[in-house]
């Protein structure tokens, strides 16, 4: 069955410094992975997605992801963090046929320190 | 702002009681989709509709849960004799039917039994 780790409950970083958040993924087939952000008092938004081609995907808020066929990863970076980028970030993967029906993982919370 | 609107944002409720959910998409979005979401955990999907039908279900979705779409607009999710288990942040999204694999998420319901 398909699932999704995300190996850090929690990573705090310093404003301006660089992140990278990791998703690992199982699944037999070509996966359609995704990250999504979830703002305290928001909704959950997409930041960026892979369903073929380029590896590497470039999302908004200047995120970008690289997926790895060959690790089973789709990591999520950014060079330069801000303390707006505060929030709880959620690895996914689409589970059956149904583009909607995602997977989740468990989330890594961010934390900015100014 | 005509993103997903969600009602109640929280309740709180008996055990044994029953609460209902509503979920107002986007207007133009066909499908709508309901998640649940616990402490420390991403959210797992429950159920999704295209127009009025009901497309999947989630076992999560026990008996006690129902959810209607009547007319391809607005969705409610119906929790029949809550248990505390129930207690959860209960999600809503839409998308549009040619599906890029985004959905656009409520803010969410939070229900809290006692």
């Amino acid at each position: 069955a398909q699932s999704v780790t995300q190996p850090d409950i929690h990573i705090t970083v310093s404003e301006g410094a660089s992140l990278e958040l990791r998703c690992n993924y199982s699944y037999g087939a070509t996966p359609y992975l995704f990250w999504y952000v979830q703002s305290p008092g928001q909704g959950l938004q997409l930041l960026l997605k892979y369903f073929s081609g380029d590896t590497l995907v470039q999302g908004i808020k200047g995120f970008e992801a690289e997926f790895k066929r060959s690790q089973s990863s789709f990591n999520l970076r950014k060079p330069s963090v801000h303390w707006s980028d505060a929030a709880e970030y959620f690895c996914a993967v689409v589970r059956g046929s149904t583009l909607g029906r995602l997977y989740f993982g468990r989330g890594t919370q961010l934390t900015v320190w100014p | 702002d005509t993103g997903v609107s969600q009602n109640p944002r929280h309740k709180i409720t008996k055990r044994g009681q029953n609460v209902t959910f509503r979920c107002d998409p986007i207007s133009e979005h066909n499908r709508l989709y309901w998640y649940r979401q616990t402490l420390g955990q991403g959210p797992e999907f429950l159920t999704y509709f295209q127009n009025e039908a009901q497309l999947e279900k989630s076992r999560l979705l026990s008996d006690r849960f129902s959810a209607e779409r009547p007319k391809g607009s607005f969705s409610t999710l119906e929790i029949q004799r809550t248990e505390q288990g129930d207690s959860a942040m209960y999600l809503c999204a839409s998308s549009l039917g040619v599906n890029t694999g985004e959905l656009f998420f409520g803010e969410g319901s939070r229900l809290t039994v006692l």
